[in-house]
């Protein structure tokens, strides 16, 4: 089965600096990425997502890289506020019904 | 507007007093989840319908259990609670299974006496 390593597992970083978080998975029939955020007692939050047939997506401050050859897949966050404070998780599946497999999930502190 | 909508928020039961918590869609999606999230770790899937056939994950405990009415609500039922089941339960819905996007709801926490 998919195996979603992420890292780091907590990230701090001043107001106004970038933040990346790193994500690798084992099934090379993976193709399907989102991250979602989750705020303390709240729901995760789709944020962003990627297919495999493209190589990076931006939304605004948030943009997310893949690299099928390497099987990795990173989110960057630019111009960090201290409301990206949370923890964001990875994950992976695939066109055969595979149900999402989760990364470990970063903690992320913005310091104001 | 909500579009998964899980009661209640917040549930307190007893040791091995059974449970229900329940979950409904608005969006008219295929698929149903249950997660189980425990502090500062990621959803852990207990089980999905994609409409109405069932699919349970194999390290699911026997003592969860769930059904689907119809297409919009779903229920987990927790039989037997122990200590160990104090978490937060997270439905979900997506269109369809594989590379769809997932919609949760805000969870319901719960706590065992």
């Amino acid at each position: 089965g998919e195996n979603v390593e992420q890292h780091p597992s907590t990230l701090s970083v001043q107001e106004g600096d970038s933040a990346v978080i790193k994500c690798t998975y084992s099934d090379s029939a993976s193709n399907y990425f989102p991250w979602y955020k989750q705020e303390l007692g709240k729901r995760p939050q789709l944020i962003i997502d990627i297919r495999s047939n493209v190589g990076e997506k931006k939304d605004q401050r948030i943009a997310v890289t893949l690299n099928k050859t390497a099987k990795h897949f990173s989110l960057h966050i630019t111009e960090t506020q201290p409301e990206d404070s949370a923890v964001y998780f990875c994950a992976a599946s695939n066109n055969a019904g595979n149900m999402l497999t989760f990364g470990g999930g970063t903690r992320l502190m913005v310091k104001p | 507007d909500a579009m998964v909508i899980q009661n209640p928020r917040y549930q307190v039961t007893q040791f091995g007093k059974p449970v229900t918590l329940s979950c409904s869609q608005t969006l008219n999606h295929n698929v149903m989840y249950w997660y189980q999230q425990k502090s500062s770790q990621a959803p852990k899937l207990l089980f999905h319908y994609y409409d109405k056939d069932f699919n349970n994950e194999a390290d699911t405990p026997d003592n969860f259990q769930s059904r689907r009415p119809n297409t919009s609500f779903c229920f987990l039922d927790i039989r037997s609670p122990g200590l160990g089941d104090a978490a937060m339960y997270l439905c979900a819905t997506s269109r369809n299974r594989g590379r769809e996007p997932q919609h949760f709801g805000d969870g319901t926490r719960l706590s065992i006496l």
